[in-house]
């Protein structure tokens, strides 16, 4: 089955800096790539997502790339905010089979000030 | 539009208590999952519906959970009996079908001590 490995677990940046997260997923079926905010305490929320037939995609200060060769995606926020502070969780599934979504572990976001 | 209902929003009970979680989706979704997210882990799927049919339930642990989804609408999640290791947050998340964007409830927080 699929196995997705996110890093870094944790991640500081100066606020206005970039932050920039990576996963590696396992099943080279897999076509579809979500990535989520989750504030403490409050529920995952999608963010952005991208399918395997792009290699990336925008949305304002946010951007994830995907390489199909490789098997990983990356999300990108530029110019960070204090409210970027969050857990974000990759995750990837293969629609159209059974869509089980996999998500990562993780990655803590602090945005210093 | 109304989003994923759930209750309760906290739960504490003894070890080998029984517990009912109860799911809202959102109206016309017809896919529906409950998630096991652990602190500082990512959702952990349990089960995955499709209308009032099981599409996927290989995680679920079966000796102690139980989950259904009658008339294709809510969904209740039932351990019995509960481990301490089942402390965790329980999402329901619905899809408007096997391939959209997943919501995500609120979450049930449940300690057993």
């Amino acid at each position: 089955g699929e196995n997705v490995e996110q890093h870094p677990s944790t991640l500081s940046v100066q606020e206005g800096d970039s932050a920039v997260i990576k996963c590696t997923y396992s099943d080279s079926a897999s076509n579809y790539f979500p990535w989520y905010k989750q504030e403490l305490g409050k529920r995952p929320q999608l963010i952005i997502d991208i399918r395997s037939n792009v290699g990336e995609k925008k949305d304002q200060r946010i951007a994830v790339t995907l390489n199909k060769t490789a098997k990983h995606f990356s999300l990108h926020i530029t110019e960070t905010q204090p409210e970027d502070s969050a857990v974000y969780f990759c995750a990837a599934a293969f629609m159209n089979r059974d869509d089980k979504i996999i998500f990562g572990k993780g990655t803590r976001l602090h945005i210093l000030p | 539009e109304a989003g994923v209902a759930q209750s309760p929003r906290y739960k504490i009970i003894e070890k080998r208590q029984s517990v009912a979680f109860w799911c809202n989706p959102i109206s016309g979704h017809a896919t529906l999952y409950w998630y096991q997210q652990i602190l500082g882990q990512g959702p952990k799927l349990l089960i995955q519906f499709q209308n009032n049919g099981v599409v996927d339930d290989s995680q679920l642990p079966k000796d102690r959970f139980s989950a259904e989804r009658l008339k294709g609408v809510d969904s209740t999640l039932k351990i019995q009996p509960a481990k301490l290791e089942d402390s965790a947050v329980y999402l329901c998340a619905s899809t408007p079908d096997r391939y959209g964007t997943q919501y995500f409830g609120p979450g049930t927080r449940l300690t057993v001590l």
